[in-house]
């Protein structure tokens, strides 16, 4: 069985903190790692992908990939209001998706 | 650029009905896949196509649930007999290929009353 852990939350941080957002997965051979943000009600949004060790930015998206510990992390700087939702870890082998729970983050003015 | 598109947005149904869920991928998307997604829990895989053809259906729970893509396009999931379990978000994803990102619409909130 194919698994992917996050900590439900919720995770609090104030406004203009860093959130540290954490996953770990079960399956080796997993090849691309992604991060999506799911507001409620709303679809899974993707706005990180990372495939080899190491950090990859976009903005003040800062994913972290290990593979040897088989865990993947997302750091969030200059956290907003806005940035309140539900953060989906995924890994694939090359097709499906295999999702973690999701972390439900809060940032508090 | 236009997304995934999938209809209908609510679906309200009695047990025992038939239904059928319609994904549109983003154009020049050759892989699609369906997921389905409970209340405080993450997407779940149901099945991928690659083209025309079913790659992996290993994710339908029970030969109740049936998609197709006849035309390598636009593919409907379809759901004989439901169930009160079968409720959830139906989510339709779409991506250029094995292996790289996938797109999601906004899904179908199946209620089975």
């Amino acid at each position: 069985q194919k698994e992917v852990e996050q900590n439900s939350g919720p995770l609090s941080v104030p406004e203009g903190a860093i959130a540290s957002l954490n996953c770990t997965y079960s399956d080796r051979v997993s090849q691309s790692f992604f991060w999506y943000r799911q507001y409620s009600g709303k679809s899974p949004e993707l706005i990180m992908s990372i495939y080899s060790n190491g950090d990859k930015e976009d903005g003040r998206f800062t994913a972290q990939l290990n593979k040897a510990s088989q865990y993947v992390s997302l750091l969030i700087r200059d956290s907003q209001p806005s940035d309140s939702a539900t953060y989906l870890c995924a890994v694939t082998a090359g097709n499906m998706l295999t999702f973690g729970g999701g972390t439900r983050l809060m940032v508090k003015p | 650029g236009a997304g995934v598109s999938q209809t209908p947005s609510n679906k309200v149904t009695e047990k025992g009905k038939y239904v059928e869920l319609r994904c549109d991928p983003i154009s020049g998307h050759t892989a699609l896949y369906w997921y389905r997604q409970s209340l405080g829990q993450g997407p779940e895989f149901l099945i991928y196509f690659q083209g025309t053809g079913a790659a992996d259906d290993s994710g339908l729970p029970n030969d109740r649930f049936f998609a197709v893509r006849p035309e390598g396009s636009v593919s409907t999931l379809k759901i004989q007999r439901t169930e009160r379990g079968d409720s959830a978000v139906y989510l339709c994803a779409s991506s250029l290929g094995y292996n790289q990102p996938q797109h999601f619409g906004d899904g179908t909130r199946l209620s089975i009353l």
